[in-house]
């Protein structure tokens, strides 16, 4: 089944330990991306990456940082985490194509992460 | 940088009945207009875009939007909504840069 996987789904974690949000998707997908979601902000693009080895900020990166080593993987890096930091996470991926910037999104099911 | 626009953030209608959830952008240059559903506890999932071409553009579920440009404006429409459509609603638009900006989401609820 095609699709973009997340975990965790739900952490709740102290602030400054380090964790990692891992992101993979089976599709084959060039553009890889993250958003945070809070309410009534809707979703804020944090990172996104058009290619391996290739990643830029999106409109919120400050606190986080991504790699891409690999196609399917697209992991979100909390280096020392903190409470504004509690948010529902997205991953998402869009197939190759002439431009992904007007390509379908597809994203996953969300990690919930609280810091305390 | 562009900006998006969702005026109503709760829109609550009868089933069966017509809604119109709007959306209106602002950018220095073309943009492409996405709209997404995100259903209760799931991630998000592309109901239409407008790229270029007619500006009605059709959608899953029988949800359509009409891009008018002297407007800014991208509002999605359904004749006849059903409770199944009950869900959280956000338009999209992507400039000449390869990243995407979200509004900040309409929650529909349809009611019995």
């Amino acid at each position: 089944e095609a699709q973009v996987t997340q975990n965790p789904r739900y952490l709740i974690t102290v602030t400054g330990k380090k964790l990692t949000v891992t992101c993979s998707q089976n599709m084959n997908h060039e553009y890889m991306s993250w958003y945070r979601q809070d309410p009534g902000l809707g979703l804020r693009q944090i990172y996104y990456s058009m290619n391996v080895e290739v990643t830029d900020k999106g409109d919120v990166p400050e606190g986080y940082k991504v790699s891409r080593k690999e196609k399917r993987n697209f992991p979100l890096i909390l280096e020392s985490p903190s409470p504004n930091q509690t948010s529902l996470y997205f991953c998402a991926s869009s197939p190759p194509g002439h431009s992904s910037r007007t390509d379908t999104q597809y994203f996953g099911p969300g990690t919930r992460l609280t810091v305390l | 940088a562009q900006s998006v626009t969702q005026l109503d953030s709760q829109v609550p209608v009868f089933e069966e009945a017509p809604v119109e959830l709007r959306c209106n952008y602002s950018s220095s240059v073309s943009v492409y207009l996405f709209w997404y559903v995100q259903y209760p506890n799931q991630g998000l999932q592309l109901l239409l875009k407008y790229l270029s071409g007619s500006t009605l553009v059709k959608g899953i579920n029988g949800f359509e939007a009409e891009f008018n440009k002297s407007q800014t404006s991208f509002h999605l429409r359904k004749p006849s909504v059903h409770i199944s459509d009950t869900a959280e609603y956000f338009c999209a638009v992507s400039d000449h840069g390869q990243n995407f900006v979200f509004g900040p989401g309409t929650r529909l609820s349809v009611l019995p």
